[in-house]
């Protein structure tokens, strides 16, 4: 089963509102990262908030994490047409000798202009 | 230049067949991951090399079998092709093995008729 999953799994605003995407998760985790990944693109990585962390921003990106509750989530603010992606949050764990990086299913966000 | 490039970008062939998938990285990372998303988008990990050593094989058929020749390169071949194969194979890199962030190619889509 998916360590992440992410909630709504669409989501279709006007440019200019914002968009909150929520994330959650089963077992502990050394960080949490969201990806966007484009139409037909790989995925690029946006912003990782570390376990001891509960909020962090990047430009128009706010996320949250609650360990309690094993949630996080990403707020864009100020949406933009160019905002239209796929976004995913990846949860990290130690497994043996590597790093396992574990992505749920994404939200898919429409932006219109 | 391309930090992660995969090859081929497209490939679709018959049930049956064995194919292999190419993956350079150029930014020096001693981590390199291939992942498959499925149609449904969902991303999971196969395989992650760190320093030309595996060190996670996820419950994958042995029919994958990844080779990295050298720190800069991870391969992907794959024998008896079936139908649900089809996917696309995302290869990634990290600078170690310790929970960063991941730096994906632009995937391989893959087509199994």
């Amino acid at each position: 089963s998916q360590q992440g999953e992410e909630d709504p799994q669409a989501l279709s605003i006007q440019e200019g509102e914002n968009a909150t995407m929520n994330c959650s998760y089963k077992t502990s985790i050394n960080n949490l990262q969201w990806y966007r990944q484009n139409s037909g693109r790989g995925l690029v990585h946006l912003i990782l908030i570390r376990s001891n962390e509960r909020e962090k921003h990047s430009g128009r990106l706010r996320v949250t994490l609650d360990t309690s509750k094993k949630s996080s989530s990403l707020l864009i603010t100020a949406s933009r047409a160019a905002d239209t992606a796929s976004y995913f949050c990846a949860t990290a764990a130690i497994v043996g000798a590597g790093n396992k990086l574990t992505f749920g299913g994404g939200t898919r966000v429409l932006v219109k202009p | 230049d391309t930090a992660v490039s995969q090859t081929p970008k497209y490939l679709v062939t018959q049930m049956g067949n064995d194919k292999s998938i190419k993956c350079e990285q150029n930014l020096g990372h001693d981590t390199m991951y291939w992942y498959k998303q499925d149609s449904k988008k969902f991303l999971k990990i196969m395989f992650s090399y760190n320093n030309k050593e595996l060190i996670i094989n996820e419950t994958v058929p042995n029919r994958f079998s990844p080779k990295s020749p050298d720190k800069a390169h991870l391969n992907l071949h794959i024998n008896s092709l079936e139908l649900g194969d089809s996917a696309v194979y995302f290869c990634a890199t990290a600078p170690g093995a310790s929970g960063g962030e991941l730096f994906f190619g632009e995937g391989s889509r893959l087509t199994v008729l």
